[in-house]
């Protein structure tokens, strides 16, 4: 049961382009939701995150958009840069609960 | 920039042996996690744990898997009787009081053979 989906494998994009990275949930009781980033040989390394209060959160290239009724949320990355060549996990969790639940991540490829 | 650390990075061991997985989260944290990733596939929560006792505990954490904090340190995950699915990358992961932001150590690689 996949409570965090994120259907793109993979994404390519031109160096100063605009990345866009998806993520659906279906649990109507997540409230917090975060992403990270992941290299090779590394673990997940928070990003940005979100509570359900905003539909908004930015941090320098990196904005995250949250669209409750469409239990979808998106990472945007501007301008993008070879170095932020990885693995992207959305992850959420409930506020009663301490788990996180991640999707299984999609790879950005930034070239130059 | 405080950090949480996994030893070792690599554990070989043999089905039905009994492995320990170390970890050492970041110094004024209180919550701990283990997560797991099996190869290609997710992220999968594990276990969490605050003031000496499991909070949370997911079904793939069964009798096999049980969680210390021996000291003020370390923080251990032990598999009793590995079997040859429990081969993945295991992440130790830690948050401060009232955050909601995991912060993961680089993993131990458990190969089961």
């Amino acid at each position: 049961d996949q409570q965090v989906k994120q259907n793109s494998p993979s994404l390519s994009v031109q160096e100063g382009r605009i990345s866009i990275l998806n993520c659906d949930y279906t649990n109507s009781m997540f409230d917090y939701f975060l992403w990270y980033k992941k290299y090779p040989a590394e673990g997940p390394t928070f990003l940005i995150s979100i509570s359900s209060i905003k539909d908004k959160n930015e941090d320098g290239r990196f904005t995250v958009f949250l669209n409750k009724s469409a239990k979808h949320l998106s990472l945007h990355i501007v301008p993008s840069q070879p170095g932020d060549s990885a693995v992207y996990f959305c992850a959420s969790k409930n506020q009663a609960g301490t788990a996180l639940i991640f999707g299984k991540g999609t790879t950005l490829s930034v070239s130059s | 920039e405080p950090e949480v650390t996994q030893t070792p990075s690599h554990q070989v061991t043999q089905m039905g042996q009994e492995v320990i997985l170390r970890c050492v989260p970041i110094s004024n944290h209180l919550y701990f996690y283990w997560y797991r990733q099996i190869l290609g596939q997710k992220v999968e929560f594990l276990v969490s744990f605050y003031n000496n006792e499991i909070s949370e505990k997911s079904e793939i954490f069964d009798d096999q898997f049980s969680v210390e904090r021996p000291d003020g340190s370390n923080f251990t995950l032990k598999i009793r009787s590995t079997k040859l699915e429990d081969s993945a990358m295991y992440f130790c992961a830690s948050t401060g009081t009232g955050a909601d932001i995991q912060y993961f150590g680089a993993g131990t690689r458990l190969s089961v053979l």
